[in-house]
């Protein structure tokens, strides 16, 4: 069945270094990937997303990239803050437009002050 | 605006009780979906709601599970005769339409002694 891989299970950086989290997927047809991020006691929050017809995307100090021949996508947080210290997730739906998604199993990240 | 909220937070049941978990998604949003998250490990879909259309239900891990939406708003998770391996998060999400970016609310945490 489809599923998705995440890497690495907890990350731990200095602040103001970046962190990086990659997923690879086994569905071809996936065509959405959203990455989420929770915080203690709280449900998950997207923060960023991206599809299958662009390669990059960059919000502030957070970025997403593609490679769809891989199966490969990365969240990068540059000048990390001890606030981005939660659990992120990263998923990809099940074929191409679909609502169901399938989860990694979490990077914790703690930023250290 | 207010966001998708859950009741009750933290649900203690003994092994072989019923459970009826519920969630208020953000008005307006027409798709809602129940979600599990068992420690340590990823959010695992359950069942899906769209407007009047027939449920997904192909996310329940057995037929002591069922979900229902009423008036197209609250939906209440029923979880029967629980299991010790029935404990985990479950997560409520809603979004405007099937495609749109699904909002998760902060869980409810079942713990079956």
């Amino acid at each position: 069945g489809e599923n998705v891989e995440q890497h690495p299970s907890t990350l731990s950086v200095q602040e103001g270094d970046s962190a990086v989290i990659k997923c690879t997927y086994s569905d071809s047809a996936s065509n959405y990937f959203p990455w989420y991020k929770q915080e203690l006691g709280k449900g998950p929050q997207l923060i960023i997303d991206i599809r299958s017809n662009v390669g990059e995307k960059k919000d502030q100090r957070i970025a997403v990239t593609l490679n769809k021949t891989a199966k490969h996508f990365s969240l990068h947080i540059t000048e990390t803050q001890p606030e981005d210290s939660a659990v992120y997730f990263c998923a990809a739906s099940i074929g191409s437009g679909t609502y169901k998604y399938i989860f990694g199993t979490g990077t914790r990240l703690k930023v250290l002050a | 605006g207010a966001g998708v909220s859950q009741s009750p937070s933290n649900k203690v049941t003994e092994k072989g009780k019923d459970v009826e978990l519920r969630c208020d998604p953000i008005s307006g949003h027409t798709a809602l979906y129940w979600y599990r998250q068992s420690l340590g490990q990823g959010l695992e879909f359950l069942i899906y709601f769209q407007g009047n259309s027939a449920p997904d239900k192909s996310g329940l891990p057995s037929d002591r599970f069922s979900a229902e939406r009423t008036g197209g708003s609250v939906s209440t998770l029923t979880i029967q005769r629980t299991q010790q391996e029935d404990s985990a998060v479950y997560l409520c999400a809603s979004s405007l339409g099937t495609t749109d970016t699904q909002y998760f609310g902060p869980g409810t945490r079942l713990t079956v002694l």
